[in-house]
This record gives structure tokens, sequence and C-alpha cells, in this order.
């Protein structure tokens, strides 16, 4: 079946705008991640949603950075005011957590983000 | 939370060594360790996966060995081949937490023909 989907695959703005990236995850899955990976480094763990519950926001670097998921499906990340810090891929990923409670994570393609 | 730490950072092998990644984390109560392999430009895929009623598992030339003991695993690869060139994260979930995966650093693997 399909995989999850991320858009657009490459963002390019300027310092100061807003951008919103969209997550499509595997259909069924009840957890969505959201992560950050700069050029060259390790993932940094962003935001994560499991069905109805209140989502893991621990890994927002800060206020600027929000996300939703809606009717438990597609996830938008919004980065308010960009930085050219915050310049990166930005990967999604879903998860069924199943019975096990502990299901592989299956990412997206991610989406470039340039801030010029 | 929890802490994963990976080594080394770098790692050069040549074509038909072993290779060894390892990892230690620091919550006694997880219980699964998936390794992921992400080739340049490309996406995080799993590789190879261990829970903690194990103590190895074995898919081709790819093994995982835990010791739940001194909480730490590690990744071997047999046999490198330069398609095995990428970076690897070793990741732990955490007990008390649903789902969320805690990763290290990663690796970058290189395997010279």
């Amino acid at each position: 079946g399909a995989g999850v989907s991320q858009s657009p695959s490459n963002k390019v703005t300027e310092k100061g705008k807003d951008v919103e990236l969209r997550c499509d995850p595997i259909s069924g899955h009840t957890a969505l991640y959201w992560y950050r990976q700069s050029l060259g480094q390790g993932l940094e763990f962003l935001i994560y949603f499991q069905g109805n519950s209140a989502p893991d926001k621990s890994g927002l670097p800060s206020d600027r950075f929000s996300a939703e998921r809606t009717g438990g499906s597609v996830s938008t990340l919004t980065i308010q005011r960009t930085q050219q810090e915050d310049s990166a891929v930005y990967l999604c990923a879903s998860s069924s957590l199943g019975l096990l409670r502990t299901d592989t994570q299956y990412f997206g393609p991610g989406t470039r983000l340039t801030v010029l | 939370g929890e802490n994963v730490e990976q080594h080394p950072s770098t790692l050069s092998v040549q074509e038909g060594d072993s290779a060894v990644i390892k990892c230690t984390y620091s919550d006694s109560a997880s219980n699964y360790f998936p390794w992921y392999k992400q080739e340049l430009g490309k996406r995080p895929q799993l590789i190879i996966d261990i829970r903690s009623n194990v103590g190895e598992k074995k898919d081709q030339r790819i093994a995982v060995t835990l010791n739940k003991t001194a909480k730490h695993f590690s990744l071997h690869i047999t046999e490198t081949q330069p398609e095995d060139s990428a970076v690897y994260f070793c990741a732990a979930n955490r007990g008390s937490t649903l789902g969320r995966l805690y990763f290290g650093r990663g690796t970058q693997l290189t395997v010279w023909p």
C-alpha cells in the first residue's frame, strides 16, 4: 500500500514568512511523529500525536512551531516567522502502535525547507 | 527521558570486513530497539529491530545483539559491501511512553571497495 507522503518536497521561503508542511500517514496508523534533520545531523524529535490523546510537544524548539492533526490522519506542521536556522529537512513518520505497542515507525521522504 | 548514546560517529571499513556499531540506553524499562539506515538524500528505513525478550536477531548479513543487564545493543554487519555505506541510527523506546523512539546521533559508515 501507499507509504507516508509529505508535501511539498522542497520549500524555499524568505525569512519572516510562515510555512506549512503536510504529512499524510499510512492509512490506519494511529501515531504520527515529526522530526527535524539539519544537514549531516541526527533526527531531532519535534512532536508526537497518538490517537485522541494530547500531543507530546516536548520537542518543539520555540513557540513559532506548532502542529495539528485533523481527523486522526493528516498532519500539518506550521512554522511562523521563519528564521534561517529553521532550514532543515522535516521528516514525518507514522506507526500503528498495535498490540505490541512498539511498532515500527515508517518515514516519509521529507520536506527540505530553505529559509533565505 | 531516555538517553541513547551511539558510537562511533564515523566508521570506515574495507569491503568484505565486518562493521560493529554500539548503542547504550538509560531506561531499564525500554523493550524495543530498532536500527534505521539512511542513505544520502533518502528517508530512514528500518533494517532490523529487536525486542527485549530475545538477546540476538539475525537477518542475512545483519545482526543485532542486546544486553539488557548492561543496557546496550549493537548492530553487526558482516561481509560489508559498498552499498552498505550510509548513516545508521539506533533507537530505543521508553517504558512509560507509548510509541515514541529516542534516537542515537547516527554513525556514518563508509565501505571502501
